[in-house]
C-alpha cells in the first residue's frame, strides 16, 4: 500500500486568489492523479501527472486553471487558479498501487468565498 | 466508454441486519471492479476488488462483493451491519491492465446509514 500526505486539509479562500495543494507519497510512483469531488457528486478526474512530462488533462479541465507540477516520483502539486465559488470542492490526490487498486490522500476541502 | 451506476443515493439498515449496496457497470472489455469507503472529512479507503477468479471477493471490515458478469453487477454486502459502517461507499471500474494504465471511473456514491 501507499501512504499519501496531502495538505492543506482545508482552506477558505477569497475569490480571485489561487491555492496550491501538495501531495507527498511514501514511495516512488510513475503516475499521480488529481480528482475533484463536488458536494453530493462522484469523483471527477482532473488530470494525470507523470514525472518529467506535462500533465494530461481530462475534458473540461485546462492547464491555465489547474496547473500541476510533478518534480519527482514522490511529489506533486495542484494549483487552483483565479478561484470562484464554483471551485469549492474536495480535491483528492491518488496513486495506483502495484496491485491495481488506488490509494488516496485525505483530501483538501476548499471553500471559496 | 465506461460507466458505473449506483442506483441508491442512500441505504438505511438496522444494526445487525445484512446490508447490500448496489452497483452496476458498463465497460467494453474485461472489468476490474472496486469498492471504496469514505468517512467524513477523510479520503477514500480501498475495501475490495475483483480482477479475475472467484466471483465472490472478500475485503476489509467483513465486507464482500459478488461479481455477476451476466447482470454486469458488483453489489457490496455484509452479513451484519455495524453503526461504524455508516459512511459513503463508491463503486469503481476500469479496464484490465494488460495494455497499461486505464482510467478509473467512479460511481456517484451511496450513503450507508446504519441505525442503532
Amino acid at each position: 500500500s501507499a501512504v499519501i500526505s496531502q495538505k492543506p486539509s482545508r482552506d477558505i479562500c477569497q475569490r480571485g486568489t489561487s491555492l496550491t495543494i501538495q501531495c507527498q507519497v511514501d514511495s516512488q510512483v510513475t503516475m499521480m492523479f488529481w480528482y475533484r469531488q463536488q458536494p453530493g457528486q462522484s469523483l471527477t478526474l482532473i488530470a494525470t501527472a507523470n514525472q518529467g512530462s506535462e500533465a494530461t488533462y481530462e475534458s473540461g479541465f485546462v492547464i491555465d486553471k489547474f496547473p500541476i507540477s510533478r518534480p519527482n516520483l514522490t511529489f506533486s502539486t495542484l494549483t487552483v487558479s483565479n478561484m470562484s465559488p464554483e471551485d469549492s470542492s474536495i480535491y483528492l490526490c491518488s496513486v495506483t498501487g502495484s496491485n491495481t487498486e488506488a490509494f488516496f490522500g485525505q483530501g483538501t476541502r476548499l471553500t471559496v468565498v | 466508454a465506461q460507466s458505473v451506476a449506483q442506483p441508491e443515493d442512500q441505504v438505511n439498515v438496522a444494526e445487525g441486519n445484512p446490508l447490500t449496496v448496489k452497483c452496476t457497470y458498463s465497460v467494453s472489455g474485461n472489468p476490474y471492479l472496486f469498492w471504496y469507503v469514505q468517512y467524513p472529512n477523510r479520503g477514500l479507503q480501498f475495501l475490495l476488488k475483483y480482477i479475475t477468479g472467484d466471483n465472490l471477493v472478500k475485503g476489509s471490515y467483513g465486507f464482500e462483493a459478488e461479481f455477476n458478469k451476466s447482470q454486469t453487477s458488483f453489489h457490496l454486502k455484509k452479513p451484519s451491519a455495524l453503526v461504524s459502517d455508516s459512511a459513503l461507499y463508491f463503486c469503481a471500474v476500469r479496464l484490465d491492465n494488460s495494455g497499461g494504465y486505464q482510467k478509473v471511473t467512479f460511481g456517484i456514491g451511496t450513503k450507508l446509514q446504519v441505525i442503532p
